[in-house]
């Protein structure tokens, strides 16, 4: 089925740990969007990116990193986890930034730090 | 800044009673606002959006929302809430290459 795919579902992590949160899209977008959402708030911009080879930072970046090497594909690296890290993350994409009726959103990737 | 406010962070009703989660935003010009529902550990549906012209929209899942520039508001609303609406409920801005989420309100439907 056409949509965004995050990969894992689940993660726990030990302190220092690294690792990657995949995110594919199969629908030609070119926006694409890291999000976390943490208990009982709303969702929180990481990174963005508008087109392969073009990233930008949200509101909470900091020991994020991203890429976007080609137009399906925006993964979301963490390089030293935390326990401030622990949250529920979204990834989402869009044809263009404007067109938010047309925003698909992951299923989500729930990730512990321990 | 721009930003939204939820002032309901939880609420409780009974199936078949109407239903009114308040959302308010700070912005100079016409925004783009939108309610998404997150069922239990799903991801994110939009319910509904306003970008212009009529101020009171349509969404699915009968629920309506209605834009008030002279408040500042943009409250969903219910007539007759199903158990299934048990969800959490934002209300969302969107800005230039991004949407800025409200706190949500979570909602609790009592039988």
């Amino acid at each position: 089925n056409a949509g965004v795919t995050q990969t894992p579902k689940f993660r726990i992590l030990k302190i220092g740990q690294s690792m990657t949160l995949q995110c594919t899209q199969d629908m030609n977008h070119n926006y694409m969007y890291w999000y976390r959402q943490d208990p009982g708030m709303g969702l929180k911009l990481i990174y963005y990116s508008v087109g392969a080879g073009i990233t930008d930072k949200g509101e909470v970046p900091n020991g994020y990193n991203v890429s976007r090497s080609t137009t399906e594909d925006f993964p979301l690296r963490l390089e030293l986890a935390a326990p401030s890290q622990t949250s529920v993350y979204f990834c989402a994409s869009s044809p263009l930034g404007g067109e938010y009726e047309k925003l698909f959103f992951g299923s989500g990737t729930q990730l512990s730090v321990l | 800044a721009q930003s939204v406010t939820q002032p309901d962070i939880h609420i409780t009703v009974s199936e078949g009673a109407s239903l009114e989660l308040r959302c308010n935003y700070s912005y100079g010009a016409t925004p783009y606002l939108f309610w998404y529902v997150q069922s239990p550990g799903q991801g994110l549906q939009l319910l509904l959006k306003y970008f212009s012209g009529d101020t009171l929209v349509q969404g699915i899942k009968g629920f309506e929302a209605e834009f008030k520039r002279s408040q500042s508001s943009f409250n969903l609303r219910k007539p007759s809430v199903h158990w299934s609406d048990a969800a959490e409920y934002f209300c969302v801005f969107g800005a230039t290459n991004k949407l800025i989420f409200g706190t949500g309100t979570l909602l609790a439907v009592q039988p």
